[in-house]
């Protein structure tokens, strides 16, 4: 079985500073793919970036990235110069494992508020 | 390119009534996922389509709970009887085949049910 735990169910951050949300992920599988999402008040799921098991650079996608420590089974996000718009849930999901089908599991998420 | 398209946007019922959601993926995604998402949880994953296929229905509560996704392109949610726990964000996701490793889903605006 897979799981994902974020355990801070909500974050603040100053403008234009950088931010890490936490996430630790479980499974017994060699290959996995771990993702983040961003989800405004407004409910649509928006993604934001991938990380696959294999992968032996820490994935990034503009301001944000991924701290990949695969011994510890953690896969914090980094937002760097946090931005108003950045106010959102946020939700790590974890794919696995590859070859078959591939179960999604998401943790509980993460209220992310940016204060000017 | 056009999303993911739900219908209704909105919906509130009495229980032991019935319920349909709808749902258009992307155009050429052959996955299809149905998550339920309860007010300060993360989604949790209903069924996933593969073309016209299912794949994983294991959190489905099939007593009440029905999908299918006729020609492996739209795809119907119907809930028969509805009960208050019900009540929930239905989110719509569509991904294509991995690149690279990496699918990446693709959410629609979800349907918010509530039963009274």
């Amino acid at each position: 079985a897979q799981k994902i735990t974020q355990t801070q169910p909500g974050m603040f951050v100053q403008e234009k500073e950088a931010v890490t949300l936490d996430c630790t992920y479980d499974t017994s599988d060699p290959s996995y793919g771990l993702f983040w999402y961003k989800q405004p008040s407004s409910g649509e799921m928006i993604f934001l970036i991938y990380q696959g098991s294999y992968d032996q650079q820490n994935a990034t996608e503009g301001r944000y990235s991924l701290n990949f420590q695969k011994a510890r089974k953690s896969a914090n996000l980094v937002i760097s110069a946090s931005q108003l718009g950045d106010s959102a849930m946020y939700f790590c999901a974890m794919r696995g494992p590859r070859g078959g089908y591939q179960k999604v599991t998401f943790g509980t998420g993460t209220k992310l508020q940016v204060i000017p | 390119e056009a999303g993911v398209a739900q219908s209704p946007r909105y919906k509130i019922i009495e229980k032991r009534q019935s319920v349909a959601f709808w749902c258009n993926p992307i155009s050429g995604h052959a996955t299809l996922y149905w998550y339920q998402q309860i007010l300060g949880q993360g989604p949790k994953l209903l069924i996933q389509f593969q073309n016209n296929g299912v794949v994983d229905d294991s959190q489905l509560p099939k007593d009440r709970f029905s999908a299918e996704r006729l020609k492996g392109v739209d795809s119907t949610l119907k809930i028969q009887p509805a009960k208050l726990e019900d009540s929930a964000v239905y989110l719509c996701a569509s991904s294509r085949p991995p690149q690279g490793g990496k699918e990446t889903q693709y959410f629609g605006p979800g349907t918010r049910l509530l039963v009274l």
